[in-house]
């Protein structure tokens, strides 16, 4: 079964100051997607950033950034600079394949960590 | 771009109603998940379609049922409501198989209140 850990319910960050949301994950298959998504307080869920199993470079889009180290099963999301803008919950999620195929690759959320950017 | 479109946006009923929420995929996406999204709580896994049949079920309450129609968009019925189901209830589409490796889209919910 899969697992997603985020072990920090809420971050308190000064605007401009980088930012590393932690997330470990569990799954015994050797195909999987990480995924980051951003929900600000109007409930949204917004795609942020990607991560492929067998993917050698961490991925970047913009100010965000997966540090993703398999060997320790964590993809922690990396907000450079961060801004006032930045204020929501974050969620970690993974799905037990790199592809959707036939509709059945459901996405698993960890817990989520509310992050506050401080002006 | 067109995005998911889920309706209504906000609902209100009284316990033991049923509701009917609706999700309108993106043009040429097949497959459709649903997740409900208690307060303060992570998205949870109800139920998926895929070219109008189920392919993957989840923590979905035998009072709960969906289906995705001919032109791909679902519904997902409600009935005999309890204060529980308050929640927001997401619909996320996917492109045909194996096209993206991201894949999803979700749409803005459709928050349920239950008094």
């Amino acid at each position: 079964a899969q697992k997603i850990t985020q072990t920090q319910p809420g971050m308190f960050v000064q605007e401009k100051e980088a930012v590393t949301l932690d997330c470990t994950y569990d799954t015994s298959d050797q195909s999987y997607g990480l995924f980051w998504y951003k929900q600000p307080s109007s409930g949204e869920m917004i795609f942020l950033i990607y991560q492929g199993s067998y993917d050698e470079q961490n991925a970047t889009e913009g100010r965000y950034s997966l540090n993703f180290q398999k060997a320790r099963k964590s993809a922690n999301l990396v907000i450079s600079a961060s801004q006032l803008g930045d204020s929501a919950m974050y969620f970690c999620a993974m799905r037990e394949a790199l592809y959707i195929i036939q509709g059945a690759q459901k996405l698993v959320f960890g817990q989520g960590t509310r992050l506050t950017i401080n002006p | 771009a067109a995005g998911v479109i889920q309706s209504p946006r906000h609902l209100i009923k009284e316990k033991r109603e049923t509701a009917t929420l609706k999700c309108y995929p993106i043009p040429r996406h097949d497959t459709v998940y649903w997740y409900q999204q208690g307060p303060g709580q992570d998205p949870q896994f109800l139920i998926s379609f895929y070219e109008k049949m189920q392919s993957d079920k989840g923590s979905i309450p035998d009072r709960f049922s969906a289906q995705q129609f001919s032109d791909y968009h679902s519904e997902l019925n409600m009935s005999s409501l309890e204060l529980g189901d308050s929640a927001l209830y997401f619909c996320a589409s996917s492109p045909p198989s194996g096209t993206a490796a991201y894949g999803y889209t979700f749409g803005s919910g459709t928050r349920l209140t239950v008094v």
